[in-house]
């Protein structure tokens, strides 16, 4: 089992342009949650997906949406980007939604650049 | 607000020596906490959860309710453990994860 895959591994974008993330997670594991780590920091939570459904949201604007696939793959896509977007985006894959559920295995992230 | 603060960027030891990561959170409920742990050129894995009550790799961790405080402690460093460690916070109930700015530790031989 490969674990979490995400792609691509970077990227690099030009400020307006839009842009399309994926991950596929861990097999046996049906709920993606999307984190944003700028250089320096900790993940900061974007969003959760579970049952193709957004179930939680982290204090990101509209332009940063998703989506999850009956497979339970999932993808992010950001609008309008901006140069303050540039970071590494990372996917994570657990068994259930709850924190009590079984940890979060993380991807090696998608390194994101906006010209 | 949920909030997770770890004071210290950067922190050496040397081998041998006891290590103590610093993590306090401001959070008004029931939290659960976590530390996160990235070794050079690996994916951020888990290293404990405060429900588990478990030492992994050496390293403990207890909650401290009345400090807010949730700080990983290891006895005697080893050079290994020289990695890059988040502490996180999640609601009990909830699906959101906080993490801090992160420990670089670097065990010097």
């Amino acid at each position: 089992d490969a674990g979490v895959t995400q792609s691509p591994t970077h990227l690099i974008k030009t400020r307006g342009q839009q842009v399309t993330l994926r991950c596929s997670p861990k097999s046996g594991h049906d709920t993606v949650s999307w984190y944003q780590q700028a250089l320096g920091q900790g993940p900061q939570f974007i969003f959760q997906y579970y049952e193709e459904e957004e179930r939680q949201r982290g204090n990101f604007p509209d332009r940063f949406s998703g989506h999850q696939f009956p497979n339970y793959s999932s993808e992010l896509n950001v609008n309008a980007l901006l140069l303050g977007d540039s970071a590494l985006y990372l996917c994570a894959s657990s068994l259930g939604t709850g924190p009590g559920n079984q940890p979060q295995h993380f991807g090696d992230g998608t390194r994101l650049s906006i010209l | 607000a949920q909030r997770v603060t770890q004071p210290e960027k950067l922190l050496s030891v040397f081998k041998g020596a006891p290590v103590e990561l610093k993590c306090n959170y401001s959070y008004s409920g029931s939290p659960e906490l976590f530390w996160y742990v990235q070794y050079s050129r690996q994916r951020l894995q888990l290293l404990l959860r405060h429900i588990s009550r478990e030492s992994i790799k050496g390293f403990t961790a207890d909650l401290n309710k009345g400090e807010t405080s949730f700080h990983l402690k290891k006895p005697f460093a080893q050079e290994e453990d020289s990695a890059m460690y988040y502490c996180a916070l999640a609601w009990s109930t909830g699906n959101q994860f906080y993490f801090g700015t992160g420990t670089s530790l670097t065990v010097i031989p």
